[in-house]
């Protein structure tokens, strides 16, 4: 069965650290997709990368970095010198090729960003 | 501006009273859907629809119907609502379901509706 593990429920870190948010995920699909999502305060949901199960690239956009391993079924995101703004929860999410489009989603992250 | 938008963004009611939360989109998708967001619980699919006229369930519909008769609108209707659905709703939408091998393109949200039914 499909499932996404986010094993860190809150995070806090100081401006300006680094920090990962981790996310495992389960399926039985060869052909599936990963996603993370960010949910700020005012709570909407701000779609961050959208990750297909070929494509084991490492992203990078700007501050932000995503790291992709198939062999440990980790899909994990980096913010480099976090920033107040980056206060929100993240959720990271899949969806299997055959299974109508659903996005599971893990619990998500509560990441806080201390001045 | 590309959107999903929904109304209202906030509701208020009692028990067993009809109520619609429209959704909408302006960039053509084919796919909308529905979710709820509750603590604990996170987000669950409710109903979605691949095209107009297409409807499906998803993990949670009991409660909730939806209708799809227009490309960009997607409304959800409680037709009895209850306490136990007191949530705050998502309506999403995406290009469609037939992305690279046949999996979904990128879901975007709309704000979000938070109801409470008393």
């Amino acid at each position: 069965a499909q499932k996404v593990t986010q094993a860190q429920t809150e995070i806090s870190v100081v401006e300006k650290e680094d920090v990962t948010l981790d996310c495992v995920y389960e399926t039985r699909d060869t052909t599936y997709y990963l996603f993370w999502y960010k949910q700020p305060p005012s709570g909407e949901l701000v779609f961050l990368i959208r990750r297909n199960s070929f494509d084991e690239q490492n992203e990078i956009s700007g501050r932000y970095s995503w790291n992709f391993q198939k062999s440990t079924s980790s899909f994990n995101f980096t913010i480099t010198a976090s920033q107040v703004v980056d206060s929100a929860v993240y959720f990271c999410a899949l969806s299997e090729a055959h299974q109508g489009g659903k996005l599971i989603f893990g619990q998500g992250t509560e990441l806080s960003v201390k001045p | 501006e590309a959107q999903v938008t929904q109304n209202p963004r906030y509701l208020i009611t009692v028990t067993g009273k009809k109520l619609t939360v429209t959704c909408s989109q302006n960039m053509n998708h084919e796919y909308m859907s529905w979710y709820r967001q509750d603590p604990g619980l996170g987000l669950r699919q409710i109903y979605y629809s691949m095209n107009v006229e297409v409807t499906d369930k998803g993990d949670v519909p009991e409660g909730y119907k939806v209708s799809r008769k227009e490309k960009r609108n997607f409304p959800l209707i409680l037709e009895s609502p209850s306490p136990n659905q007191t949530s705050l709703y998502f309506c999403a939408s995406s290009l469609s379901t037939k992305g690279l091998a046949g999996g979904t393109d990128t879901q975007y949200f709309g704000p979000g509706t938070r109801l409470t039914v008393l």
